[in-house]
């Protein structure tokens, strides 16, 4: 069965520091979402992507976030510098595209900042 | 975005089934609702949605009110894999329509 990939899986950075997180949606899928989830509360939506195109990013903390879909395809997630209240989990998902369509999630990627 | 209220906690034992609440008075005629739940360590996983009519799939059965102010999500049995956080998210037909998760309800099962 087709999944999403993320990377890394785990990453410990100290503060001030650039930290990068990958997503690979589901073959086919056009609309890809990154979502931040710290311990104890539910996924918070950070950016969408509509193939390589931004749809909505405005929960994005664009200071010190950044994040691309070149080809549309895979897309990178950064964080730049790293603050100790970046610490989460960050997800990626994956939908075939918008309207109802059920959206697939990776299993994330853990950051702490120390 | 319209919201939705859950309980933080429900128990349920083995094998007997599981109905979970949602709340959602100020749902828009165009709203679906969605059910998400996540394992530990895991992330989320779509369960079932609808609009008006119940649905059911093979994970479970979704009972929306005559006045789809509140829903209910039914395991028809529940098993220790079901032990997870369960999202109850309205979304929306027009714009991004984005699912905006809340906190859930954390289902505890006991063998």
């Amino acid at each position: 069965e087709a999944e999403v990939a993320q990377s890394p899986r785990y990453k410990i950075t100290e503060k001030s520091q650039a930290v990068a997180f990958w997503c690979d949606p589901i073959s086919g899928h056009a609309t890809l979402y990154w979502y931040r989830q710290i311990l104890g509360q539910g996924p918070e939506l950070l950016v969408q992507f509509q193939d390589e195109s931004v749809v909505d990013d405005s929960q994005l903390p664009k200071d010190r976030f950044s994040a691309e879909r070149l080809k549309g395809v895979d897309s990178t997630l950064k964080i730049q510098p790293a603050e100790l209240g970046d610490s989460a989990m960050y997800l990626c998902a994956s939908s075939l595209g918008r309207g109802q369509r059920e959206l697939f999630f990776g299993e994330g990627s853990r950051l702490t900042v120390l | 975005d319209a919201k939705t209220t859950q309980p933080n906690s429900m128990e349920s034992n083995e094998e007997e089934p599981v109905h979970l609440p949602c709340n959602h008075s100020t749902i828009s005629g165009t709203d679906y609702i969605h059910w998400y739940r996540q394992l530990p360590s895991q992330g989320p996983e779509y369960v079932i949605h609808g609009l008006t009519s119940n649905v059911n799939n093979r994970m479970a059965s979704l009972a929306i009110a005559e006045d789809r102010k509140s829903s209910t999500l039914i395991l028809h049995r529940a098993t220790l894999r079901d032990a997870a956080v369960y999202y109850c998210i309205l979304r929306g037909q027009t714009g991004a329509n984005n699912l905006f998760f809340g906190t859930g309800t954390r289902l505890t099962v006991i063998p």
